[in-house]
């Protein structure tokens, strides 16, 4: 299997620019988590679906993010509008079931509001 | 809202030396993950450790886990310099908690 698969690697935009990032989970994996990592604050969980369904947004730090899952195989993490405190590095991770499942993570979106 | 506290947060030894980092949190979890990261790239698991008393080792890293002091260690054997890297250990209860991570320099 390739793993998790995220796009893209890296990604500049200026502040009020919508951003959308892509992951394609591990297939046969029921659970899909976005987190976003930066020095200050570490690594956050911001949501979680389980079999495409969110089970908890309680990390999404405001309405500008959002988070869908339309199947199994795909989901994407949209900041609109963005601003320069969203720079972060966006990771994907899946598992097979949630509850304590190996997670495995994507090489993860480097993101650079300015 | 469970709490996981790493440390040392930084951790600079050289070669061949013993250290150990320590992992605590604040509730009671019987499923704890070790990850390691390297610079500019993602998360890799290393060890689960699923019940009071479990030990993995792999290589010169030696992961352990008392539950009843909700405590955790990562023991690193005669270090070498590959193994200079971000540690964090993840602590579940329905869902993983990550610590704040020990960044870890092996100087040779």
């Amino acid at each position: 299997d390739a793993g998790v698969i995220q796009s893209p690697r890296h990604e500049v935009t200026e502040m009020g620019q919508e951003v959308t990032l892509r992951c394609k989970p591990i297939s046969g994996h029921n659970s899909l988590f976005w987190y976003r990592q930066t020095m200050m604050r570490g690594l956050e969980l911001l949501i979680y679906f389980n079999n495409n369904v969110p089970i908890d947004d309680s990390g999404m730090p405001e309405d500008r993010f959002s988070a869908k899952m339309p199947n199994a195989s795909f989901s994407t993490l949209k900041i609109q509008p963005s601003e320069p405190r969203d720079s972060a590095v966006y990771f994907c991770a899946s598992s097979l079931f949630t509850g304590g499942d190996e997670q495995y993570f994507g090489p993860g979106t480097r993101l650079t509001v300015t | 809202e469970l709490k996981v506290e790493q440390n040392p947060l930084f951790l600079s030894m050289q070669e061949g030396k013993n250290y150990t980092i320590y992992c605590n949190y604040s509730t009671t979890s019987d499923r704890l993950y070790w990850y390691r990261q390297d610079p500019g790239k993602s998360l890799e698991s290393l060890f689960v450790l699923l019940s009071n008393g479990a030990v993995k080792q792999e290589g010169r890293l030696m992961a352990s886990l008392d539950t009843k002091a909700r405590l955790s260690t990562l023991h690193i054997t005669a270090a070498v310099h590959d193994l200079s890297a971000t540690y964090f250990c993840a602590v579940v209860f329905n869902q993983f908690y990550f610590g704040t991570g020990t960044s870890l320099t092996v100087i040779p």
